[in-house]
């Protein structure tokens, strides 16, 4: 499968792949995460979130990692297909998420393209 | 259960007027916050509105105003338009006050002229 270290704008894959998309985040306070994907012309659809107190959480063909050490964050896509391509962002916050009036602070996006 | 809900989708102001967003929450959902996209960006946050009162606001001028009504819709208005107000503005609900999956609205395309 596809992968890459740091984080950059465009990843491409084949259909059938498994893609990896990292996020590095920069508050070392922060302990809720959440990824999302955005398609063109819509708003971004929740996926997968992860508090800090994990290190590894899956969903239906998604794995987040979470590497506190290093605030660094990455979604598995396992099996890519071609509904994947889209801009995928990570988001991170405070106090597990609960805390009132708090921002979700998005980093940079990663746009995936999913040839067949 | 009904997701977010914002009209209209798409909106197109001259400089110097004055627009009104709306969006509804998720069923079950009473706290709802705004963020603004640029092309290419992030969504950034614009405030947060619970119980019918601001709750948190980001780096935006006062002109970004907002409401919260009794069955928790809300209104985002900006008030003199500028050229950089063109973007995706984008809603999003949850429960009492968090961020907790924070489910979003499809936006509102504002282009400004």
């Amino acid at each position: 499968g596809e992968s890459v270290g740091l984080h950059l704008p465009t990843l491409s894959v084949q259909e059938g792949d498994n893609s990896i998309i990292n996020c590095a985040y920069s508050n070392s306070a922060s302990d809720y995460f959440i990824w999302y994907k955005q398609e063109s012309g819509k708003g971004p659809q929740f996926i997968i979130d992860i508090r800090s107190n994990m290190d590894k959480r899956q969903g239906q063909r998604v794995t987040v990692l979470l590497n506190k050490t290093v605030k660094h964050l990455s979604l598995q896509i396992a099996a890519t297909q071609p509904g994947d391509s889209a801009v995928y962002f990570c988001a991170e916050n405070t106090q597990g998420g609960g805390q009132a009036g708090t921002a979700l602070i998005f980093g940079k996006g990663t746009t995936l393209s999913v040839s067949s | 259960e009904t997701g977010v809900t914002q009209s209209p989708t798409h909106l197109i102001k001259t400089r110097g007027q004055q627009v009104t967003l709306r969006c509804s929450s998720q069923s079950g959902h009473n706290t709802v916050s705004w963020y603004q996209q640029a092309l290419g960006q992030g969504p950034q946050f614009i405030f947060q509105y619970y119980r019918e009162e601001e709750n948190g606001r980001g780096n935006f001028p006062p002109r970004f105003s907002g409401l919260q009504f009794p069955n928790y819709s809300s209104e985002l208005n900006v008030n003199a338009l500028e050229l950089d107000d063109s973007a995706l503005y984008l809603c999003a609900s949850s429960r009492d006050g968090g961020n907790e999956k924070l489910f979003f609205g499809s936006g509102t395309q504002l282009s400004v002229l």
